[in-house]
């Protein structure tokens, strides 16, 4: 089955800073990719998503990178805000079942 | 919030007991997952059913069961708990669960087994 390694898995930055999370992924046939933010104690949610089809997409801060080839993605967070600690969980999954394996998750630690 | 609710919200109970776990998907979603979340484990898919029918199945335990009513919640059974099996438990829904769509998680339900 699919194996989704995730790093790092703690990710202390300043405010302002950029923050990058890296995923691989071991199965060729996965391509949907999305990004889950789960604040303390709360339910994860959705941030943004990324299609085998293309290479990055971008929402605001946030952006997503796909290397194919590679096997591997990345969520980088630009100007990061205390807002944005959380604990982040890759993901991916391929068509037929479409259910995603997640990674580890990281915890990311703005401090302001 | 998600539309997504679960009850209860933390449950706690003695080895060998057996717990059930209720989830309402959002108004219009006929998908439920669930998902079994420890401090080691992160994310672990256990099950997923389809207007009532199961679609798949991740590593769920033999103790462990679940099903979905003509209403559409969900109920998963955890039966012989074992120490182990503290974790937070979350459900989720999504439209059809046919394509890939985002998953909507509900607050989720804290089990701690004593």
């Amino acid at each position: 089955g699919e194996n989704v390694e995730q790093h790092p898995s703690t990710l202390s930055v300043q405010e302002g800073d950029s923050a990058v999370i890296k995923c691989t992924y071991s199965d060729s046939a996965s391509n949907y990719f999305p990004w889950y933010k789960q604040e303390l104690g709360k339910r994860p949610q959705l941030i943004i998503d990324i299609r085998s089809n293309v290479g990055e997409k971008k929402d605001q801060r946030i952006a997503v990178t796909l290397n194919k080839t590679a096997k591997h993605f990345s969520l980088h967070i630009t100007e990061t805000q205390p807002e944005d600690s959380a604990v982040y969980f890759c993901a991916a999954s391929k068509g037929g079942s479409y259910i995603p394996t997640f990674g580890r998750g990281t915890s990311l630690i703005v401090h302001p | 919030d998600s539309g997504v609710t679960q009850t209860p919200k933390h449950l706690i109970t003695a080895t060998g007991q057996r717990v059930t776990l209720r989830c309402s998907p959002r108004s219009g979603d006929l998908s439920v997952y669930w998902y079994q979340q420890s401090l080691d484990q992160g994310l672990q898919f256990l099950i997923q059913y389809y207007n009532g029918e199961e679609r798949a199945k991740g590593n769920i335990l033999e103790r462990f069961s679940a099903q979905q009513f003509p209403d559409l919640h969900s109920e998963l059974n955890l039966s012989s708990l074992e120490l182990g099996d503290s974790a937070l438990y979350f459900c989720a829904s999504s439209g059809t669960g046919l394509g890939h769509e985002e998953q909507f998680f509900g607050p989720g339900t804290r089990l701690t087994v004593l």
